[in-house]
This record gives C-alpha cells, sequence and structure tokens, in this order.
C-alpha cells in the first residue's frame, strides 16, 4: 500500500514557540491530504484539508491563524502549530488519498511544557 | 446530530465470541465508508472498505444500509489480538470534493 511519513514523531517545545510538522507522501503524489488531531481516549478529530497550490480549508473551531498549513508540492504538506500553549498537546495525524483509499502517516506527539 | 456516531463502547468479550459494532451517519450524500482499527497510541489502519453489498474479509463482515445509514461490522470467533479502539469513517461532500470524518470510536478488549 501507499506510505505516508511524518516527521518528527515527538517533539516537546515550549509555551509560545512555533512547531512544524511534516507530512509526506512517499511513492505517490496527493493533491489533497488532511491533518487530523487526536486528545487522548478521543477519536480522530479533522483540523483541515489541505489543497496542493490553493488554501487549505479549515474545520469550524479550528484557527486558521494558529495552525498554518501549506501544501507546497504534491508530497508534502506541512502543519505549524504558532505559539504553541499546553493545550495544544496532542497527537497530530496526517493523512493522503491514493486510489481512493486514504493512508495515514505515524502521527506526530506534541507536548508543549 | 454528529456526523459520524458509534456504539460508545468498550466491549469487554471472551476469545470465540462474535461481536458487532454499529455506527451511524447523517449525511446522505456520503458515498464511500470504512471500518479503521487503531492500537493505543498508533495511526488508524485500515481494516476494510465497506460496500453496498457487504463484504467479509476472514472472520471480519462490514455491511451497508443506506436507507437507515448505518454500517456495521461483526467479529466472529473474537483473538485477543483483535482488541483495540474500531473506528469507522464516512466520506461527507465538502467544496466539491469529499473530506473523511471519524466515528468517536468503539473500543474492544478481547478477554482470555
Amino acid at each position: 500500500g501507499a506510505v505516508v511519513s511524518q516527521h518528527p514523531s515527538r517533539v516537546i517545545c515550549k509555551s509560545g514557540t512555533s512547531v512544524k510538522i511534516e507530512c509526506r507522501s512517499l511513492d505517490f503524489q496527493a493533491t489533497t491530504m488532511f491533518w487530523y488531531r487526536q486528545f487522548p481516549k478521543q477519536s480522530l478529530m479533522l483540523m483541515a484539508t489541505s489543497n496542493e497550490g490553493s488554501k487549505a480549508t479549515y474545520e469550524q473551531g479550528v484557527e486558521k491563524d494558529k495552525f498554518l498549513i501549506n501544501h507546497a508540492s504534491l508530497t508534502l504538506s506541512t502543519l505549524t502549530v504558532t505559539s504553541a500553549h499546553p493545550e495544544d498537546s496532542s497527537f497530530y495525524i496526517c493523512s493522503a488519498i491514493s486510489a481512493y483509499e486514504q493512508y495515514f502517516g505515524p502521527g506526530t506527539r506534541l507536548t508543549v511544557t | 446530530r454528529k456526523e459520524v456516531e458509534q456504539d460508545p463502547g468498550p466491549f469487554n468479550v471472551p476469545e470465540g465470541a462474535t461481536v458487532a459494532f454499529n455506527c451511524t451517519y447523517s449525511n446522505s450524500a456520503s458515498q464511500s465508508f470504512f471500518w479503521y482499527r487503531q492500537d493505543c497510541r498508533k495511526e488508524p489502519k485500515l481494516l476494510m472498505s465497506v460496500y453496498s453489498s457487504g463484504n467479509e474479509d476472514g472472520r471480519f463482515t462490514a455491511q451497508l444500509n443506506r436507507a437507515s445509514q448505518y454500517i456495521s461490522l461483526l467479529i466472529r470467533d473474537s483473538k485477543l489480538s483483535d482488541s483495540a479502539t474500531y473506528l469507522c469513517v464516512v466520506n461527507i461532500p465538502a467544496s466539491g470534493t469529499y473530506k473523511y470524518i471519524f466515528g468517536t470510536g468503539t473500543r474492544l478488549k478481547v478477554l482470555a
């Protein structure tokens, strides 16, 4: 199956700093990628749909100025958490579509101290 | 009403048992349906897609009822390794394309 990678897998940062998470489709091109967030014991919540070459589409309640998404190429989307706060600590997962199936990256565990 | 809802769980079943999960969705324009499995602190893995005619993969059977807008997953002869959270995923039309929404997940624990 298709492979999606994420980097970093785990990051700890201080409150007020920004963190960038990369999502790459390794063996296919993805015009659309999705960013999810998962808090402990909860399901995945869609944050935004990342579209190559255009602006991301954010879900209701997700601040676009706080969660910056850039999809500059067909194989890379980045999510930048700006001015991170402890409540942003979560598991962030990206996914991409290949042949009508959704493939997930391994996730990035963000801890803001 | 939530876009995708699942049985709350948790389901604790003995090995060898048959267990069924249901998932309802609210958008009648949804076209694709999936069951994913998620192990603790890992990313979701596709278990199976769900087709209108129903489909089976070994001990797993998935069914779709478009009229009632629900999908189901049946696991027969449960194994200890089936213990995980099962997530249903439904696509929803959005801005000329689709987005994929997860249900809340149902936790299954198979007991020896």
